[in-house]
């Protein structure tokens, strides 16, 4: 069964840092794997999505990287702002069905 | 326009009651699913269905139906109400190209709290 986990649980930074947020999951045969933001008291809001043949995904200040074979995605956030501040879930995808990792928190400070 | 929405936004109910919780998304998306986030904000699924037909059943009690009368709608019906049914519930919804698997877009969540 397909377990994923985070590291770090929580993050507190000052703005302007440059982050890494980890992601390792134990069965590489999945199609794809997500990064969301949740915003407390909120939903989910996808950030980016890599097919699991692809290596890396941008958008913006954000940078998901992909590992198939080691079983590990990173996510990148360059110059961070306190905007940023929420909690960051990734999930792998075996067949339409989400396994979700424990998030990590992340604090941005002004 | 609101992609995918869910109805009530907070439910407060007592034990033992019988309570539904509405999904509808206007994204033309053929598959659709139940989360639940416990307290220790762990996500996990529920339920997939795929053009009105069950594809994931994850070990939930059978006091969890879903219903889904049509592509774009699918909703959650809980029986009997216990205190560990409070969590917030997550609907959300994708397009299947088969292969190429897409975004899941999420629901705002509902809230449910069993006293």
């Amino acid at each position: 069964k397909q377990e994923v986990t985070q590291i770090p649980a929580a993050l507190s930074v000052p703005e302007g840092e440059n982050l890494v947020l980890n992601c390792s999951f134990t069965d590489s045969a999945i199609y794809n794997l997500q990064w969301f933001r949740q915003d407390p008291g909120k939903g989910l809001t996808s950030l980016l999505l890599i097919q699991s043949s692809q290596r890396e995904q941008t958008s913006g200040r954000l940078n998901a990287s992909l590992d198939k074979s080691s079983g590990r995605s990173t996510l990148y956030i360059a110059a961070s702002q306190p905007g940023d501040s929420a909690t960051y879930l990734c999930a792998s995808n075996a067949g339409n069905m989400l396994t979700f990792g424990g998030g990590t928190r992340l604090m941005v400070k002004p | 326009d609101t992609a995918v929405s869910q109805t009530p936004k907070y439910l407060v109910t007592q034990m033992g009651n019988d309570k539904s919780i509405k999904c509808e998304q206007n994204l033309g998306h053929d598959t659709m699913y139940w989360y639940k986030q416990d307290s220790k904000k762990f996500l996990k699924i529920m339920f997939s269905y795929n053009n009105k037909e069950l594809i994931i059943n994850e070990t939930v009690p059978n006091r969890f139906s879903p219903k889904s009368p049509d592509k774009a709608h699918l909703n959650l019906h809980i029986n009997s109400l216990e205190l560990g049914d409070s969590a917030v519930y997550f609907c959300a919804s994708s397009l299947d190209r088969g292969p190429l698997l897409e975004t899941q877009y999420f629901g705002p969540g509902t809230r449910l709290l069993v006293l």
